[in-house]
Formats: structure tokens, C-alpha cells, sequence
């Protein structure tokens, strides 16, 4: 049961555009969302997070995106760098349970 | 401050034989997490111990087991390895834990394990 999903395994930019990076997630309880960037060799880094009561965080490129009602959230990179290139993996936080998606490739081509 | 350390950050093992990973936190930190991740499937949960015990498990068999010490250190241990189980092992620690409050963890780099 994938509780959150990330549909789209990669997703390839050219730099200076904008990238969108998809999450949807099943469970109701999930009231906070992050964000993590995995470069290859290293650990997951925490990127971005948004609490359920808002709709909008921002933090510099980045700017996630939340749709309570659709269940829905997405992280906006603007403008896409070389250097962002990684997995960026979702992640939903709730009754003391962290559940991550399975992560998207994104490549951005300069 | 030192971040989180996983050692050995790479290992071979065979079929059949056992293997211990260690991880040892960020100072401070009370809630450590184990992860496995391989290519498809994601970061898939384990187990988290907070304060040597063991808070959340994951949807994994048995052969997979962890502790966690009195200064936070922790282990996992894989009995009766196979090849599925080839992955990179993540090790995580937080203040509150995986699912308390914000949520957010901090990463080690890893142990890459390669099961022939």
C-alpha cells in the first residue's frame, strides 16, 4: 500500500526553467510534507517542508505547493540549475509516521 | 556539530551469512531510523528506536532486526542474507523522531550492501 506515490521516476529541464516535481499521498493523518535531495554517495538532505495549514512555503528557488483537498502536493524549481540535478524524494509526516514516495530523477540539462 | 555516521560505508557478504550495520547519531539526538533504499522502490522504513526502544517497524521479516544504545548509537543486523536484500542502508536521527513534530531527519551517507 504506497501510501505516498511519486508517478513521474524522472524528469529531464533545461536550465533556467522551471521544474515541478508531483507528490500525491492517500492518507488523511499526514499533516506535515517534506521534501529531501539525494545526491549519488550521499544521504538524503532535507530540502523544503510545509505544514497542512498552509497551502505555500517558500524558500529561495524552491516553493512547495500544497492541495489538502486533492491530496496533492508539489515542489517548483525556478529557475532549474545544473546543480539541483538529484532524486528528490516526498515525504509525509503524521501519527508518528514518516513515509517517503519513491523518489524522482530529476536532470537538468545546461 | 558532527553529522550522522553509518559504518561500513560499503560491504560484500554472501548468501546465508548475517551482517551488523552501525550508525551513530547526531549529538543529542534520541530517535534514529534505518532505511533501505533501492532503485524503484524508494526509501522504505525499517524500524525507529527512541530511548533503546523500539517506537515504529516497518513491513519487513523477521531477519531484520535493530537496538539502540544508552548513548544513542544503534545497529541493525540482517540474519540469513539474500540477494534482495543488496540495497543501501540509510541511518537517520532526529531530535523528536520520523513521525513527532516537523518530521525532518538527518541523513548518514549510508552502507552499501552487495549480497552474491
Amino acid at each position: 500500500d504506497q501510501q505516498v506515490k511519486q508517478n513521474s521516476p524522472s524528469l529531464s529541464v533545461q536550465e533556467g526553467r522551471i521544474s515541478i516535481l508531483n507528490c500525491d499521498y492517500t492518507n488523511s493523518m499526514f499533516d506535515y510534507f517534506l521534501w529531501y535531495k539525494k545526491y549519488p554517495a550521499e544521504g538524503p538532505t532535507f530540502l523544503i517542508s510545509i505544514s497542512s495549514i498552509k497551502d505555500k512555503n517558500e524558500d529561495g528557488r524552491f516553493t512547495v505547493f500544497l492541495n489538502k483537498s486533492a491530496k496533492h502536493l508539489s515542489l517548483h524549481i525556478v529557475p532549474s540549475q545544473p546543480g539541483d540535478s538529484a532524486v528528490y524524494f516526498c515525504a509525509a509526516s503524521g501519527g508518528n509516521k514518516l513515509v517517503f514516495g519513491a523518489g524522482t530523477i530529476l536532470r537538468v540539462k545546461s | 556539530k558532527a553529522g550522522v555516521t553509518q559504518t561500513p560505508r560499503y560491504l560484500i557478504k554472501t548468501r546465508g551469512q548475517q551482517v551488523t550495520l552501525s550508525c551513530s547519531p547526531i549529538s543529542g539526538h534520541r530517535s534514529v531510523s534505518w532505511y533501505q533504499q533501492t532503485p524503484g522502490q524508494g526509501l522504505q522504513f525499517l524500524f525507529e528506536y527512541f530511548s533503546e526502544t523500539q517506537r515504529n517497524k516497518g513491513n519487513f521479516p523477521g531477519r531484520f532486526s535493530g537496538r539502540q544504545f544508552s548513548n544513542s548509537r544503534s545497529e541493525m543486523n540482517v540474519s540469513t542474507l539474500e540477494l534482495g536484500d543488496s540495497a543501501l542502508y540509510l541511518c537517520a536521527s532526529s531530535l523528536r523522531g520520523a513521525g513527532g513534530g516537523t518530521g525532518e531527519l538527518f541523513f548518514g551517507e549510508g552502507s552499501r550492501l552487495t549480497v552474491l
